[in-house]
């Protein structure tokens, strides 16, 4: 298994440009999470899904759109980037489950200039 | 709303110290609190708690949760280099589908 893996792992975009972070996994995990990580702030949640099909917002929403059409992929869409989504994004998957194991990516760094 | 604060936020010990870490949590319909160890990438798991007096032990590391004070802990004896990282708390609440963290312990082992 590869676990949870994510594209790119670095990436400079300039302010108003679009992008698109990737992540999967293979461990048919029905949760799948998005979060962003600033120095000092811990994982703030930005988007979460229950499954294929079904997203809902976490904490930090504003700014990115996601999507969910199937069991393994969950991208994570930035429309129009600023700088203060300058962070290191972190996608993770976990089995239906009250407990909430969460298995993470290797994270995507992303500099907005 | 839901929160977790994380202390001390940093601290230098030298090798073959024990160092305990700090975590309280306000978490509602709380089920859960889990320790991530986060080196210099993704966070890796270490432990979930959910019920209070239950030691859970990984070697050197070891954690405990007390359910009425709303707090855990991370003990680590006899500390290495390799122990130097941030350690993350979460508590898990309400449908057991969000995790929210505290802003971690950055730990660094001096040799």
């Amino acid at each position: 298994n590869a676990g949870v893996t994510q594209t790119p792992k670095f990436r400079i975009l300039k302010i108003g440009q679009s992008m698109t972070l990737q992540c999967a996994q293979d461990m048919n995990h029905n949760y799948m999470y998005w979060y962003r990580q600033d120095p000092g702030m811990g994982l703030k949640l930005i988007y979460y899904s229950v499954g294929a099909g079904i997203t809902d917002k976490g904490e930090v929403p504003n700014g990115y759109n996601v999507s969910r059409s199937t069991t393994e992929d969950f991208p994570l869409r930035l429309e129009l980037a600023a700088p203060s989504q300058t962070s290191v994004y972190f996608c993770a998957s976990s089995y239906r489950t009250l407990y909430n194991e969460q298995f993470f990516g290797p994270g995507t760094r992303l500099t907005v200039l | 709303e839901d929160k977790v604060v994380q202390s001390p936020l940093s601290l230098v010990v030298h090798e073959g110290d024990t160092v305990t870490l700090n975590c309280s949590y306000e978490v509602t319909n709380f089920r859960s609190l889990l320790w991530y160890k986060q080196e210099k990438k993704a966070p890796t798991f270490l432990f979930m708690l959910t019920s209070s007096g239950i030691e859970k032990k990984s070697g050197r590391l070891s954690s405990i949760l007390d359910k009425k004070e709303l707090f855990s802990i991370l003990n680590i004896t006899a500390t290495q280099t390799g122990d130097s990282a941030i350690y993350l708390c979460a508590g898990v609440g309400e449908y057991g589908n969000k995790l929210v963290f505290g802003a971690g312990t950055i730990l660094r082992v001096k040799s």
